[in-house]
């Protein structure tokens, strides 16, 4: 069972306007919620994160909106640029030491057109 | 890619071979966790390790195996590869990100792009 559902699978831009990927979870035991960023060929990187007591945070063109009763979050891409083109994954995780507790959604692949 | 180095970083095998993937990193953490990545399906976990020579199965384990003899390496085994195996491996360390969360987070290599023929 999917622990992380992401949406859209892929998602197409003009350069200039604004990307938005949406999760999804259940488990309310999850105390922090990362985005990855992947490059063509390269490892997943960590872009932004939140915690469920913020429900917003903001990291240059870069934010996360955090919906904690609905149990969604988003990443809002202003400003698109051809260099965003990317796989953006999101993540849930819980606990300080969380071991194996790493939960991803499946990616959405961002082609930001110039 | 933060200390983490995987090798190959590219193989083509036949089916029914044995292959393994190294991962090997340079800062001492505890926990090492090695994914695959397919289209459609994101980032699945293996196997993990929260210890030399402590180790355990992740969502996808079948079919794999993994020591962890030395802190700073980490192996996955495929006994007998099979064209379902065909992936792109990637091995992450847990570490912490120093910021106001105080959350740990994964931190990945570069991938290895396996191939079964």
């Amino acid at each position: 069972q999917q622990q992380v559902k992401q949406s859209p699978q892929s998602l197409i831009v003009q350069k200039g306007g604004i990307s938005i990927i949406n999760c999804a979870y259940e488990n309310t035991a999850f105390d922090y919620f990362p985005w990855y960023q992947q490059f063509p060929g390269k490892g997943p990187a960590l872009l932004i994160a939140i915690r469920p007591d913020v429900s917003e945070k903001k990291e240059g063109r870069f934010t996360i909106s955090f919906n904690k009763s609905a149990k969604q979050f988003s990443l809002h891409i202003m400003d698109s640029q051809p260099g965003d083109s990317a796989t953006y994954f999101c993540a849930a995780s819980m606990g300080p030491n969380t071991g194996n507790q790493f939960y991803f959604g499946t990616g959405t692949s961002l082609t930001v057109i110039p | 890619d933060a200390g983490i180095t995987q090798s190959p970083r590219h193989k083509v095998t036949e089916t029914g071979t044995p292959v393994t993937l190294r991962c090997h990193q340079t800062e001492n953490h505890r926990y090492m966790y090695w994914y695959r990545q397919d289209p459609g399906h994101g980032l699945r976990l293996i196997h993990y390790s929260y210890g030399v020579k402590d180790t355990d199965k992740g969502e996808v384990s079948d079919g794999y195996s993994v020591s962890r003899s030395k802190t700073e390496d980490f192996l996955l085994t495929l006994e007998s590869a099979t064209s379902s195996q065909t992936s792109v491996y990637f091995c992450a360390i847990e570490v912490n990100d120093r910021g106001p969360s105080g959350a740990n987070v994964l931190t990945f290599g570069a991938g290895s792009r396996l191939t079964v023929l």
